[in-house]
């Protein structure tokens, strides 16, 4: 158990539709990352929070948005979802955010199906 | 071109075997080099680091990084079937907060 919880563990929904994925980091962590990972394209970072600022953006799609909240947990909203959205989405947490000086810690993840 | 290539296999060996997996990357810019393992529906988790070029050596596991060739490898000695799991590079510049994952390989020891 790495201490990143993730909730919910599965979610199923149609398109058009907009969930929210909830983060919550190892205690002590300041720094929360977004991943997505799918069969096709693997793990791909889409963005990083430092203490509730936005820190780094990956591939992140202009439909989906994130924030970390002053409690340090983070929440991902995906919106108008796609069939192509369906995926694993993980968090990780590491303790300051120096890059690859520090070792993330991955949540279970999300596992998310459009239908 | 993806900044990172890792072959997704699948890899099958017998249990006692010495595996090699391998990443090759594109981007000079990239000093720190770790090696992810993901068991099935888990979230992966880190299982060696590297710091620009060299070896490093943790009990079975052997991280191997050739910066010259841009080429990392990773090396499990008397592999083991709780060794079964899809392996990840992931790799980091110097400056930034963004780390490239490879694909990852899927490894079965077989008893």
């Amino acid at each position: 158990d790495s201490g990143v919880t993730q909730t919910p563990k599965h979610l199923i929904t149609a398109t058009g539709q907009r969930v929210t994925l909830r983060c919550s980091p190892r205690s002590g962590d300041l720094s929360v990352y977004w991943y997505q990972q799918s069969l096709d394209q693997g793990l791909q970072f889409l963005i990083h929070y430092y203490n509730g600022e936005e820190r780094a953006k990956g591939n992140i799609l202009e439909r989906f948005s994130a924030q970390q909240f002053p409690d340090l947990h983070s929440e991902l909203n995906l919106s108008s979802l796609e069939l192509g959205d369906s995926a694993l989405y993980f968090c990780a947490s590491s303790v300051a955010g120096r890059g690859g000086l520090e070792t993330q810690y991955f949540g279970p993840g999300t596992r998310l199906l459009v239908l | 071109q993806k900044e990172v290539e890792q072959d997704p296999g699948p890899l099958s060996v017998p249990e006692g075997a010495i595996v090699s997996l391998n990443c090759t990357y594109s981007n000079s810019a990239f000093q720190y080099f770790m090696w992810y393992r993901q068991y099935s529906r888990k979230g992966p988790e880190l299982l060696m680091y590297t710091y620009s070029s060299g070896n490093k050596e943790d009990g079975r596991f052997t991280a191997q990084v050739d910066k010259s060739s841009k080429y990392i490898s990773l090396f499990i000695r008397d592999s083991q079937p709780s060794d079964s799991a899809t392996y990840l590079c992931a790799m980091s510049a110097s400056t930034g907060n963004q780390f490239y994952f490879g694909t990852g390989t899927s490894l079965t020891v077989i008893p």
